[in-house]
């Protein structure tokens, strides 16, 4: 089956400092690739849906300078957390399509920040 | 409003038994439903995938079931085990375009005991 990988598995930062989470799919090329953020006992919240080569559309309430995505190629996003503050601890899930939200999505297995 | 609501929130059960988890959802049209299992601290994985045409589709001991008529659907759990104890997640994909997002239900929290 696909299979997405994301570094790191958990990281912990300062507040004030920038982290950068990687998402790839190692089989398979994915033209679309999801950005989510989960807080404890919530579900997921799509923060940004990005495709190869074009810029991310974020969700509304989701600020697309603090939040960077860079979509670079078929098989790799990241997601660059800027000048983290407390609040921005969460767990950040990247999912990849082989084209859109209507395919099937594979999720990554997730990123744990926490910003002291 | 597109939505999609789960019961029960948490089920404890023992192991060996059986359990049902249930999703309403309103989002119409939609193109399919699934369920998906994440376990704490982990991304979810898919169990089943089900267009609007069919009833029921089965991954082991998990079996989905949909009724587009009434928009409801449910994941039966056979011979619980341990394992199974994680979050189960019903996501509702609407009908229509590329760019759709995927409606999230809130989760069932299980845990299977021994």
């Amino acid at each position: 089956g696909a299979v997405v990988s994301q570094h790191p598995s958990w990281v912990i930062c300062k507040s004030g400092t920038s982290v950068k989470i990687e998402c790839r799919s190692l089989d398979f090329q994915a033209t679309t690739m999801f950005w989510y953020r989960q807080f404890p006992k919530q579900s997921l919240m799509l923060m940004a849906t990005s495709n190869e080569g074009s810029k991310a559309t974020y969700e509304q309430g989701v600020e697309k300078d603090k939040f960077l995505i860079n979509h670079a190629s078929l098989t790799l996003s990241t997601l660059t957390v800027t000048s983290a503050h407390p609040e921005d601890s969460s767990f950040y899930i990247c999912s990849a399509s082989l084209s859109g939200g209507s395919y099937e999505q594979y999720f990554g297995p997730g990123t744990r920040l926490t910003v002291t | 409003k597109n939505q999609v609501e789960q019961s029960p929130q948490s089920l404890i059960i023992l192991e060996g038994k059986n359990c049902t988890l249930q999703c309403n959802y309103t989002v119409s049209p939609f193109s399919n439903l699934r369920w998906y299992k994440q376990d704490t601290g982990r991304g979810p994985v898919s169990l089943t995938i089900m267009t609007f045409s069919e009833n029921t589709k089965s991954n082991g001991r998990y079996t989905a079931t949909l009724d587009a008529d009434t928009k409801q659907s449910s994941l039966h759990i056979t011979a619980s085990q341990l394992s199974d104890s994680a979050s189960y997640i019903c996501v509702v994909s609407p009908y229509g375009g590329a760019t759709n997002k995927l409606i999230f239900g809130t989760g069932t929290l299980l845990a299977v005991q021994p």
